[in-house]
């Protein structure tokens, strides 16, 4: 199957510093990418969609200036938590589709660890 | 209403036991679904496609009742190593949209 891989897996800050963690698609181009967000012992909550060469769709009560999402390439998008607090450690997962293909299957990645100290 | 329902378990089974799961789904123009597992902080993984003529894998079949809006999935001769949430996903919209179900967490206990 496809492959997704996201960088880096595991990150402890200060509060106030800003995380970027990258997302990429290593044997597909991925026209939409989805970062998801998963609180110890929750489901996956959907933070924003984002499709190549465009700014991405936020869900309802995630701040898109505080999660800047890019999606510059078809291989590679990127989620910035600016200023991050205690209250953003989570687990951040990034998946990955080729709409083109008509797969409608998402890929993840291995998702990242944000522990804000 | 949420748009994917599960029964979120957890389901204490022991091995070699048969276990079903179910999955309800509000839009009726949904058009693809899917149940993936996820282990313990680990990334959701796909495990199966669900088709209205049933989808069967080795101890895994999954099937997909349209007029119900349901789904489930089917593990027999449970192995410890089955132990997992496993989430039941919902396209719509042309492929657009993506529900997760919140997962239903099986444990397979000797």
């Amino acid at each position: 199957g496809a492959v997704v891989s996201q960088h880096p897996s595991w990150v402890i800050c200060k509060s106030g510093t800003s995380v970027k963690i990258e997302c990429r698609s290593l044997d597909f181009q991925a026209t939409t990418m989805f970062w998801y967000r998963q609180f110890p012992k929750q489901s996956l909550m959907l933070m924003a969609t984002s499709n190549e060469g465009s700014k991405a769709t936020y869900e309802q009560g995630v701040e898109k200036d505080k999660f800047l999402i890019n999606h510059a390439s078809l291989t590679l998008s990127t989620l910035t938590v600016t200023s991050a607090h205690p209250e953003d450690s989570s687990f951040y997962i990034c998946s990955a589709r080729d709409l083109r293909t008509f797969q409608e299957t998402q890929y993840f990645g291995p998702g990242t660890r944000l522990l804000v100290l | 209403r949420k748009e994917v329902e599960q029964d979120p378990g957890p389901f204490n089974v022991p091995e070699g036991a048969t276990v079903a799961f179910n999955c309800t789904y509000s839009n009726s123009a949904s058009q693809s679904f899917f149940w993936y597992r996820q282990d313990c902080r680990k990334e959701p993984k796909l495990l199966m496609s669900v088709y209205s003529s049933g989808n069967e894998d080795g101890r895994f079949t999954a099937q997909l009742n349209r007029a119900s809006q349901y789904i489930s999935l089917l593990i027999r001769d449970s192995k410890l190593s089955d132990s997992a949430t496993y989430l039941c996903v919902v396209v719509s919209e042309g492929g657009f949209k993506t529900i997760f179900g919140a997962g239903t967490r099986l444990f397979v206990k000797a």
